[in-house]
């Protein structure tokens, strides 16, 4: 069965610092590969997509990045973090036109 | 562009009441997802709505699809304090695009 990973659960950087998030997927082969963020009591923000290895779409522009060098591996990366980056970010896979999974989530605080 | 709306945004409702969230949707689309997401945690898949009139029902949840009218409802049947999450509508795109959410909370 697939699973997916997210890591790590939370993490505390202060302004400036740069940030990796790492997600991947096991059991599914060239998924679709999705990262949102959520900010607090707010809705989801489509930050990230990909269809396939090194194929990324940005929804929003900002000092945020990702990338994609394995199939299943997705990572979002900054080289300067803003208070602004503080949320709840969310990796999604999906397999065509299916339902999304979700990974159970990195809580950011900026400081 | 897409754009899908929920309402209400807040809803609290009484234990043993009956109510619906809608999903509105902009642009031709036949299928149609709802998640559940308790407070700090992820997402979690409710229902998956492959087409016109669909209708799928899990315990006090039930939620159809009418792409003639691009619309979606998730009806509640007397609510209990469990149901308390934020319910959110997806609607099959590329990417998916999500509503903003409806937060319910159930009290006594």
């Amino acid at each position: 069965s697939q699973t997916i990973h997210q890591w790590p659960a939370t993490l505390v950087q202060p302004v400036g610092s740069p940030l990796s998030l790492e997600c991947t997927v096991e059991g599914t082969s060239n998924p679709n590969l999705y990262w949102y963020r959520q900010a607090a009591g707010r809705g989801l923000q489509l930050l990230f997509y990909s269809v396939g290895i090194g194929q990324i779409s940005s929804e929003v522009p900002q000092n945020l990045s990702a990338s994609r060098p394995q199939d299943r591996q997705f990572i979002l990366s900054s080289k300067k973090l803003l208070l602004s980056d503080s949320g709840f970010y969310l990796c999604a896979w999906r397999e065509g036109n299916t339902e999304a999974f979700f990974g159970q989530g990195t809580r950011l605080t900026v400081v | 562009e897409l754009k899908v709306e929920q309402n209400p945004l807040f809803l609290s409702m009484q234990e043993g009441k009956n109510y619906t969230i809608y999903c509105n949707y902009s642009t031709t689309s036949d299928r149609l997802y709802w998640y559940r997401q308790d407070p700090g945690k992820s997402l979690e898949s409710l229902f998956v709505l492959l087409s016109n009139g669909a209708v799928k029902q899990e315990g006090r949840l039930m939620a159809s699809l009418d792409t003639k009218a691009r619309l979606s409802t998730l009806h509640i049947t007397a609510a209990v304090h469990d149901l308390s999450a934020t319910y959110f509508c997806a609607v099959e795109w590329t990417p998916l695009v999500f509503g903003k959410g409806t937060r319910l909370s159930v009290i006594a």
